[in-house]
C-alpha cells in the first residue's frame, strides 16, 4: 500500500508562471489537506477537501490560488502568476475520513523555488 | 480560534538521555492529536496518534501522553539517539477536521 503520494518533488517556475502540485492520497483515503511550510515556521492549514468539494478553504489566499479533489485522479493545487514569495515546501496529507479517531498521513512534499 | 505552542524550541542532549517534548494547546475540543517527526528537507513520519478519550500511546522507546482538561501534551522519548535527531511536531485534530500544528521542538542529539 503506497503511502501518500506528491509530485513533483521539486518545482522551479519564473515570475509570473502557474505551479501545478499534484497529491495522491493513500488508497482508501476519500480527504486531502493541503499545508505549506515556509523555512524556519510550522505548517499552516491551506485548504481541506473531499472527493468532488472542498470542505474548508479558510488557509487559502483569497486570489491565485485555487486546489481541487476529482472523482477520479489525484488532487491539485495550483498557483497562478507565481511569485518569489510563493516559494515553500507544500505538503499534502489524506485520511480515511475527516473526523474523529482518524490519522493523517503525509506525503514527502514539493519543493517550490520562484526564481 | 486553536492555537498550538511547543516548548522548547531547540534541544540539545547527549546520547542516552531521556527527554520530554512539550505541547499545549488553547482549545481542548480536539478529536485527536498526533505526533510527528521531519528529518530536514524530507515530509512528516507520524509517530503517535492519541484520541480524545486516551491519556497515553506508547510506541518503542516513545511515549505520548495527553491532558485535554489543560490542553497539553507530552512526548517522552527513552535513551535518546543520535538517529532522533529532527524536528517534532505536534498537531491538534478539532471539529473542522483539518489538523493545526506548532512550530516544532527542534532536537540534536550529539553522540
Amino acid at each position: 500500500n503506497a503511502g501518500v503520494m506528491q509530485n513533483p518533488r521539486h518545482l522551479v517556475r519564473r515570475r509570473g508562471q502557474e505551479a501545478r502540485l499534484r497529491c495522491s492520497p493513500m488508497k482508501g483515503h476519500s480527504h486531502v489537506y493541503w499545508y505549506r511550510q515556509l523555512p524556519e515556521e510550522g505548517l499552516k492549514f491551506m485548504v481541506y477537501l473531499q472527493k468532488e468539494n472542498i470542505i474548508d478553504e479558510s488557509g487559502m489566499p483569497k486570489e491565485r490560488f485555487s486546489a481541487e479533489f476529482p472523482k477520479e485522479g489525484p488532487s491539485i493545487l495550483r498557483i497562478q502568476q507565481v511569485v518569489r514569495g510563493d516559494s515553500a515546501a507544500y505538503f499534502c496529507a489524506s485520511s480515511p475520513s475527516g473526523q474523529g479517531a482518524t490519522e493523517a498521513f503525509f506525503g514527502q512534499g514539493t519543493r517550490l523555488t520562484v526564481v | 480560534k486553536q492555537e498550538v505552542t511547543q516548548i522548547p524550541a531547540a534541544l540539545s542532549v547527549p546520547e542516552g538521555e531521556n527527554l520530554v517534548l512539550n505541547c499545549s494547546f488553547t482549545d481542548s475540543a480536539i478529536y485527536n492529536l498526533q505526533w510527528f517527526r521531519q528529518d530536514p528537507g524530507k515530509g512528516l513520519t507520524s509517530l503517535l496518534l492519541i484520541q480524545s478519550s486516551q491519556r497515553e500511546q506508547t510506541s518503542g522507546r516513545l511515549n505520548a501522553s495527553l491532558d485535554k482538561s489543560s490542553g497539553r501534551s507530552t512526548l517522552y522519548i527513552a535513551a535518546s539517539q543520535p538517529g532522533d535527531s529532527a524536528t517534532y511536531l505536534c498537531a491538534v485534530r478539532g471539529s473542522q477536521g483539518n489538523l493545526i500544528f506548532g512550530k516544532g521542538t527542534k532536537l540534536s542529539v550529539k553522540p
